[in-house]
């Protein structure tokens, strides 16, 4: 059963510059959430994505977009880079409908440095 | 106010001792909360999730829930230097919709 899986691993853009991070859910689950964590801090929510429509967002700027395909997966889309972006990006699956109870599964991350 | 605040230590025990991690929370309709363990540079692994008031026993794991208080902790028995890493605590909030995580406590289980 696969997990939840994220590419790339690392990424180095410089400011200015536009990024595109992937994510695929793990088995069975429909909704993604993106999380942006930067050097000790906790994960800071983003969106969440369900039935390809983003169904709740986080106080990120209109740089931060995304998608949601049919089959699940989502992209995370950041415009115009600034330093402060530098960080480490996770994606969470879980399933819509699901008791408050179930966790949400944590991919392993893409780093992305800003120069 | 932060909606989740932890000590970001570091906490500093003794191998074998039990470490004592605590969390408290501002938005009284969270519903469920959760341990997450972060290695350097890895994502979170979930540890403990826990609903309802009282403890809930995992292993060598307790979390302790008192909402009238808005208070989550968690117990780690025997700790190993394997157990030291960062952890953070989340509530579930926004309608059940997103994870509100806290800033980690820092945890260094010393031989």
């Amino acid at each position: 059963d696969a997990g939840v899986t994220q590419s790339p691993t690392h990424l180095i853009k410089t400011r200015g510059q536009q990024v595109t991070l992937r994510c695929s859910p793990k088995s069975g689950h429909d909704t993604v959430s993106w999380y942006q964590q930067a050097l000790g801090q906790g994960p800071q929510f983003i969106f969440q994505y369900y039935e390809e429509e983003e169904r709740q967002r986080g106080n990120f700027p209109d740089r931060f977009s995304g998608h949601q395909f049919p089959n699940y997966s989502s992209e995370l889309n950041v415009n115009a880079l600034l330093l402060g972006d530098s960080a480490l990006y996770l994606c969470a699956s879980t399933v819509s409908g699901a008791p408050p109870t179930d966790t949400q599964y944590f991919g392993p991350g893409t780093r992305l440095t800003v120069l | 106010q932060k909606e989740v605040e932890q000590n970001s230590g570091p906490l500093s025990v003794p191998e074998g001792a039990i470490a004592s991690l605590n969390c408290t929370y501002s938005d009284r309709g969270s519903q469920s909360f959760f341990w997450y363990r972060q290695y350097s540079g890895k994502s979170p692994e979930l540890i403990m999730s826990i609903y309802s008031n009282g403890d809930k026993e995992d292993g060598r794991f307790t979390a302790q829930l008192n909402k009238a208080s808005q208070y989550v902790s968690l117990l780690i028995r025997d700790s190993q230097p394997s157990d030291s890493a960062t952890y953070l605590c989340a509530a579930l909030t926004g309608g059940g919709n997103k994870l509100t995580f806290g800033t980690g406590t820092q945890l260094k289980v010393e031989l």
